[in-house]
């Protein structure tokens, strides 16, 4: 089956601490995976995918297909980075994109 | 450039009733998909168009859910009549076709059914 596990729900950290959001799969083929963020009273937003490889907003994400999982890693937490925060896996129709399966969210909490 | 737009952003209906949402995509873009996350689950995918056809409507519960894009620009979903397990927030997105390409997604609807 296939599906997107995120095992926490809550993550509070203190500013200046390393975060990392855990986010595993299980997905028959290759995956296109991406993290979604949502800040308060926000819409839900691409933060990275893993294609692109790239970090934004100090946040990096690498796929391991051997642990099927693409954690989300920032060294230094900050304030406004508390946020909810969306493990996504893209399924495909015949190589155009097609829609997304979502874990159930990690709420993070960066305190001061 | 505008966002992806949903109409309304809160309503509240009895049992019975129905319901339309709305959603406005951002222009120009083909894919348009409706999402629902209801209380303390995880965001779930209801269908997807591509322009006015159904690509995939897996998600969508029962046949009490009715969604069209007529001209391959705005879409409704209508949920007639509505149920108490309803209750949720309805998001939609859209985005370009190609691999990868990022979603877009609206403020959602929040919808409850009392």
């Amino acid at each position: 089956a296939q599906r997107v596990t995120q095992p926490e729900k809550l993550l509070s950290v203190f500013k200046g601490a390393p975060v990392e959001l855990k986010c595993n799969y299980s997905y028959s083929g290759s995956p296109e995976l991406f993290w979604y963020v949502q800040y308060s009273r926000q819409r839900l937003q691409l933060l990275l995918r893993h294609i692109s490889r790239e970090s934004i907003k100090g946040f990096t994400a690498d796929l391991n297909k051997g642990e099927t999982s693409f954690h989300l890693k920032k060294p230094f937490a900050q304030e406004e980075d508390s946020a909810m925060y969306y493990c996504a896996l893209s399924r495909k129709y015949g190589g155009s994109q097609g829609n997304l399966i979502f874990g159930k969210g990690t709420k993070l909490s960066v305190k001061p | 450039e505008a966002g992806v737009t949903q109409f309304p952003s809160h309503s509240v209906i009895e049992k019975g009733q129905t319901v339309t949402l709305r959603c406005d995509p951002i222009s120009g873009h083909d894919n348009l998909y409706w999402y629902r996350r209801v209380m303390g689950k995880e965001i779930k995918f209801l269908l997807h168009f591509v322009k006015e056809s159904k690509q995939d409507e897996s998600g969508m519960p029962n046949n009490r859910f009715l969604a069209e894009r007529t001209g391959g620009t705005y879409s409704t979903l209508k949920v007639q009549p509505a149920e108490l397990e309803d209750s949720g927030v309805y998001f939609c997105a859209s985005g370009i076709q190609g691999r990868g390409t990022e979603a877009f997604f609206g403020q959602g609807t929040r919808l409850t059914v009392v």
